[in-house]
């Protein structure tokens, strides 16, 4: 089964909107970290965000948000006033400690910005 | 600026030949080091675990000796691809650990590799 499910694999919004990328993840364990990456076409991965298991407020940094809702497993990465340069690749990683430690990373979801 | 550093960016290599792929840690030392693979428009596949001053752990599936990889200090680790064919093209990204974090740890990543093999 999935571990990391990134469901739309490609979204489209206009400049200055906020968008939601979807994310859901699976474990067992209770101790957890997730991450968002961004990777642009040059294919450096770019660490966005980060939500800690026992975190009790959703992670901001900047422009991106976490919506952690972890009763439903779910931690969406939200951009608000979205710019051309935020177009890219985006990843969401869960890191797991057992049985390995380790990030397992979602499928991507491509986001492209127009004007 | 960028905390992890990768070279080469690129390379281009004759089928049989090995190449080396460097992956330097610019900020803090780091414990822990991962080599991962990635094929156009897919995710990101873990290829091993580098820790330094040890044995790296290899995933599933993938030959420890074809892909050798060597973490000799806190700040480098390298991944030799040796006798390379043309199924070993592909896009390789290492990425550093930053410890003393807690349960964050954030893993900063290089620019990656892009690999030919003709």
């Amino acid at each position: 089964a999935q571990k990391i499910t990134q469901t739309q694999p490609g979204m489209f919004v206009q400049e200055k909107e906020a968008v939601t990328l979807d994310c859901t993840y699976d474990t067992s364990d209770p101790s957890y970290g997730l991450f968002w990456y961004k990777q642009p076409s040059s294919g450096e991965m770019i660490f966005l965000i980060y939500q800690g298991s026992y975190d009790q407020q959703n992670a901001t940094e900047g422009r991106y948000s976490l919506n952690f809702q972890k009763a439903r497993k779910s931690a969406n990465l939200v951009i608000s006033a979205s710019q051309l340069g935020d177009s890219a690749m985006y990843f969401c990683a869960m890191r797991e400690y057992f049985p390995a430690d380790k990030l397992i990373f979602g499928t991507g979801t491509r986001l492209q910005v127009f004007p | 600026g960028a905390v992890v550093s990768q070279h080469p960016s690129w390379v281009i290599c004759k089928s049989g030949t090995s190449v080396k792929i460097e992956c330097r840690s610019l900020d803090f030392q780091a414990t822990t080091m991962f080599w991962y693979r990635q094929f156009p428009k897919q995710s990101l596949m873990l290829m091993a675990t580098s820790n330094e001053g040890s044995k790296a752990t290899y995933e599933q599936g993938v030959e420890k000796d074809k892909f050798l990889i060597n973490h000799a200090s806190l700040t480098l680790s390298t991944l030799t691809v040796t006798s390379a064919h043309p199924e070993d093209s592909s896009f390789y990204i290492c990425s550093a650990r930053r410890p003393g974090q807690g349960a964050k740890n954030i893993q900063y990543f290089g620019a990656g590799t892009r690999l030919s093999v003709l």
